[in-house]
């Protein structure tokens, strides 16, 4: 079963601009990461945030975790064509297991 | 450090017909998973080892899929008898303790299409 939604389903925006995602889950965590996934490739991961972390950066994304609101999001600045990709927030327990939300597809405009 | 890999890429077979995908996770991981994605979906973990033993295969439908892991490196999926339902991209991935917390390599998947 899916542990997170991620919202918005689908971002279309223009490059340069920023792409913020937001992930919602159901159940107490270890940690939470985020995942790229281009089309018709395998999953790399970006960035893990622990649960007593509330913020966390790496290059140009910028990653917030509320775990009184079971939420996170995942901020992009200065988008590029490159960054066109599904992203998935997965859910770690402590269990060394992830449950993958459905995934925010985003498409960067030129 | 090389990647995990994946075989085949690609797998076309009729329904009822039975597959095998082969997966080697990168050099001193113990453990690795098999994920099952749906197209529009996030994966889903099908079975997890560590070494050569099984963690978890709670969502793994043992009618038809199973899986091992030879001598703790490699891994095969099998799945027989194929059902159109099973037609999706199967992630192995790899991982192993850093920090006490275990960041996952993925491969690039086999795309099953079961016709």
């Amino acid at each position: 079963s899916q542990q997170g939604e991620e919202d918005p389903q689908a971002l279309s925006i223009q490059e340069g601009e920023n792409a913020t995602m937001n992930c919602s889950y159901k159940t107490s965590i270890n940690n939470l990461q985020w995942y790229r996934q281009n089309s018709g490739r395998g999953l790399v991961h970006l960035i893990l945030i622990r649960s007593n972390e509330r913020e966390k950066h790496s290059g140009r994304l910028r990653v917030t975790l509320d775990t009184s609101k079971k939420s996170s999001s995942l901020l992009i600045t200065a988008s590029r064509a490159a960054d066109t990709a599904s992203y998935f927030c997965a859910t770690d327990n402590g269990s060394q297991k992830l449950v993958f939300g459905q995934g925010t597809r985003l498409t960067i405009n030129p | 450090e090389a990647g995990v890999a994946q075989s085949p890429r690609y797998k076309i077979i009729e329904k009822r017909q039975s597959v095998a995908f082969w997966c080697n996770p990168i050099s001193g991981h113990a453990t690795l998973y098999w994920y099952q994605q749906i197209l529009g979906q996030g994966p889903k973990l099908l079975i997890q080892f560590q070494n050569n033993g099984v963690v978890d295969d709670s969502q793994l439908p043992k009618d038809r899929f199973s899986a091992e892991r030879l001598k703790g490196v490699d891994s095969t999926l099998k799945i027989q008898p194929a059902k159109l339902e099973d037609s999706a991209v199967y992630l192995c991935a790899s991982s192993f303790p850093q920090g006490g917390l275990y960041e996952q390599y993925f491969g690039p998947g086999t795309r099953l299409t079961v016709t």
